[in-house]
């Protein structure tokens, strides 16, 4: 596709429910970052995956968030037993092989996770 | 660890003027430096980035910014407003070390009178 698409844009969890979020980068990048931005927050880092492989998950704030992607290309975030806290927009990026560091990262709009 | 402070949550300024905002990284490496801009409800957008090329760097939309090692700075200016520009900014550092993960600071949100 054009851009990262990000689905869905809005989502609404009653506490306690499983949600799963889905990112599918631009084709052929093979960097994926998830990031989790509060509200009046900036983004903060939450995993990355190059090809299929989790390199980085030092971000996930507990054993509720889980990431995969299983196949290099799309991904899923999921977050178990969602609590209030979680409420934040959710943002995906990709970016093409590059010198590392200059890569330009391609953010999708989002998805806004509101926990009830 | 890298870091990023980002000087006022809020900034206004009349269209016209000129928009300067302020962004201050700590990095053990030279930095790769991003400024992102984000419209309500939008993901973000790369306005202009550093990779140790020339430390005057143009970016979309007027908007230029400087780096200078000696502050650790890394300032977004464009010399006029216009309505368009009231956003939210975001500068970012790239962690070279991990991957290419950035890290944001918490953004300063532009409002421009007319």
């Amino acid at each position: 596709g054009a851009g990262v698409s990000q689905s869905p844009r809005y989502k609404v969890a009653k506490r306690g429910q499983d949600v799963a979020l889905r990112c599918d980068p631009i084709s052929g990048h093979v960097s994926l970052f998830w990031y989790q931005q509060a509200l009046g927050q900036g983004p903060e880092f939450l995993t990355y995956f190059q090809n299929e492989a989790q390199l980085d998950k030092s971000g996930l704030p507990s054993d509720r968030f889980f990431a995969e992607r299983p196949e290099g290309s799309v991904s899923t975030l999921k977050i178990q037993r969602t609590q209030q806290e979680d409420s934040a927009v959710y943002l995906c990026a990709s970016s093409s092989p590059g010198e590392r560091g200059n890569t330009e990262a391609f953010f999708g709009q989002g998805t806004r996770l509101t926990v009830v | 660890a890298q870091s990023v402070t980002q000087l006022g949550s809020h900034v206004s300024v009349s269209e016209g003027a000129l928009v300067l905002l302020r962004c201050n990284y700590s990095s053990s490496v030279p930095p790769y430096l991003f400024w992102y801009v984000q419209y309500p409800n939008q993901g973000l957008q790369l306005l202009l980035k550093y990779t140790s090329a020339a430390t005057l760097v143009k970016g979309i939309n007027g908007f230029e910014a400087e780096f200078k090692k000696s502050e650790t700075s890394f300032h977004l200016t464009k010399p006029s407003a216009h309505m368009s520009d009231a956003a939210e900014y975001f500068c970012a550092v790239s962690d070279r070390a991990a991957g290419n993960k950035l890290t944001f600071g918490g953004g300063t949100r532009v409002l421009v009178k007319p």
